[in-house]
């Protein structure tokens, strides 16, 4: 089944820095591949996601990037903020199984101001 | 996207005892899952149900440790059966919407002593 490894475990950068955090999957017939940012205390919130038939994907300071060929996606933070502070999460979803997300083991980010 | 609400938001149980989660959205889904997030950790796949027929476990989850209702397009509960102190954890539903985004409830955070 598909498997989805996340780097890395904890990021700190200065406020206004970039950030990147990367995922590779194992399942090459997986089709969609979604970021959560999830908060203490909250549920996973949706930020951006990506799907197969597309290389790289845009909004206002977050962008992901997607190589089939290596099968691996990455979510890149620009002027990050002390707000953008929280667990990301990668996920991928396999190809017609339902919709299930396949979850990577998150990323701690902390953006000291 | 989709609003989602959980009810208990947390709860502390007493091991041996049940406790049934209440999950509702604010428009009618077809796909409806229920995730496990162990502290500090990512999320895993407990089971999806789709209305009007049995729930689908994933490997590791059995329908009598955790059994789930789905009554209608909105609606869905999970029950956590007989609970030891290793059931504490966050317990997330999410709907599933047509284009494969999923959207994730606030959680409920179970405690069992």
């Amino acid at each position: 089944g598909e498997n989805v490894e996340q780097h890395p475990s904890t990021l700190s950068v200065q406020e206004g820095d970039s950030a990147v955090i990367k995922c590779t999957y194992s399942d090459s017939a997986s089709n969609y591949f979604p970021w959560y940012k999830q908060e203490l205390g909250k549920g996973p919130q949706l930020i951006i996601d990506i799907r197969s038939n597309v290389g790289e994907k845009k909004d206002q300071r977050i962008a992901v990037t997607l190589n089939k060929t290596a099968k691996h996606f990455s979510l890149h933070i620009t002027e990050t903020q002390p707000e953008d502070s929280a667990v990301y999460f990668c996920a991928a979803t396999p190809y017609n199984q339902g919709g299930k997300l396949i979850f990577g083991q998150g990323t701690e980010l902390s953006v000291k101001p | 996207s989709a609003v989602i609400s959980q009810k208990p938001s947390r709860d502390i149980c007493q091991r041996g005892t049940s406790l049934t989660i209440q999950c509702q959205v604010d428009s009618q889904v077809t796909m409806m899952f229920w995730y496990r997030q162990q502290p500090g950790q990512s999320l895993t796949l407990i089971a999806t149900a789709n209305q009007g027929s049995e729930a689908t476990y994933e490997s590791g989850f059995v329908i009598d440790k955790f059994p789930i209702s789905r009554p209608n397009l909105t609606f869905s509960t999970l029950t956590v059966s007989n609970m030891s102190p290793e059931d504490s954890s966050i317990y997330l539903c999410s709907t599933g919407l047509a284009g494969n985004e999923q959207f994730f409830g606030p959680g409920t955070r179970l405690t069992v002593l």
